[in-house]
């Protein structure tokens, strides 16, 4: 079966640091991509891992251990428009994205 | 770079009814495009691959008849609903992965179809 696993909700302050983190099993795997999107828009390209380690892009960083088949996403400094849905991916065969359920993430003033 | 359009933004229609949404890369050719749909609240799922010249490939469960893909050519890709009912209600949204080598997939803005 194919099962990604990451928490339902986060909320935080802003100028904060948070971390979202995804579990993955997967029958095939490539990298761990995350997506941001806002309500009712489209999914935008985050950020990707095909091999371990951190990977970092401005804000954000996103992290991979396939030994452990974990990885989490950490915003940086965190802004009142960071408040959207965050979802990780397994990046599968043939370009194929499986999805987890996505991480509301709620920015408080 | 690596834009993908979808047309339309919204439709309603009647059940019974098909519709048609176009998926484009703009900058880019695509031999692959992906259809997605995602209720609210949830997660987006995968319908189907769709390659340039060839028959789409749908994922387990969804039924190639109902929802027709084609992809005609390296910058389009179609998705009809056929007959469809007010449980196809649901945000389809297209992906298009650029030929960069890093198999990145760039989304469309989505469809909003919502039937009566």
């Amino acid at each position: 079966g194919q099962s990604l696993e990451q928490p339902s909700e986060v909320t935080a302050v802003e100028g904060a640091i948070v971390q979202i983190n995804c579990t993955y099993q997967t029958s095939g795997f490539y990298g761990l991509s995350w997506y941001q999107q806002h309500d009712g828009g489209a999914p935008t390209f985050l950020s990707y891992n095909g091999l371990d380690g951190l990977e970092e892009t401005g804000r954000f960083s996103s992290f991979l251990s396939r030994s452990d088949s974990y990885g989490y996403l950490l915003l940086q400094e965190l802004q009142m428009k960071d408040s959207a849905s965050y979802f990780c991916a397994v990046n599968n065969q043939g370009g194929k994205l499986i999805f987890g359920q996505g991480t509301e993430l709620s920015v408080k003033p | 770079g690596a834009v993908v359009s979808q047309h339309p933004s919204r439709v309603i229609c009647k059940s019974g009814t098909s519709v048609k949404i176009e998926c484009r890369s703009l900058d880019f050719q695509a031999t692959t495009m992906f259809w997605y749909r995602q209720f609210p609240k949830q997660s987006l799922m995968l319908m189907a691959t769709s390659n340039e010249g060839s028959k789409a490939t749908y994922e387990q469960g969804v039924e190639k008849d109902k929802f027709l893909i084609n992809h005609a050519s390296l910058t389009l890709s179609t998705l009809t609903v056929t007959s469809a009912h007010p449980e196809d209600s649901s945000f389809y949204i297209c992906s298009a992965t650029a030929s960069d080598g890093t198999d990145t997939q760039y989304f469309g803005p989505g469809t909003r179809l919502t039937v009566l």
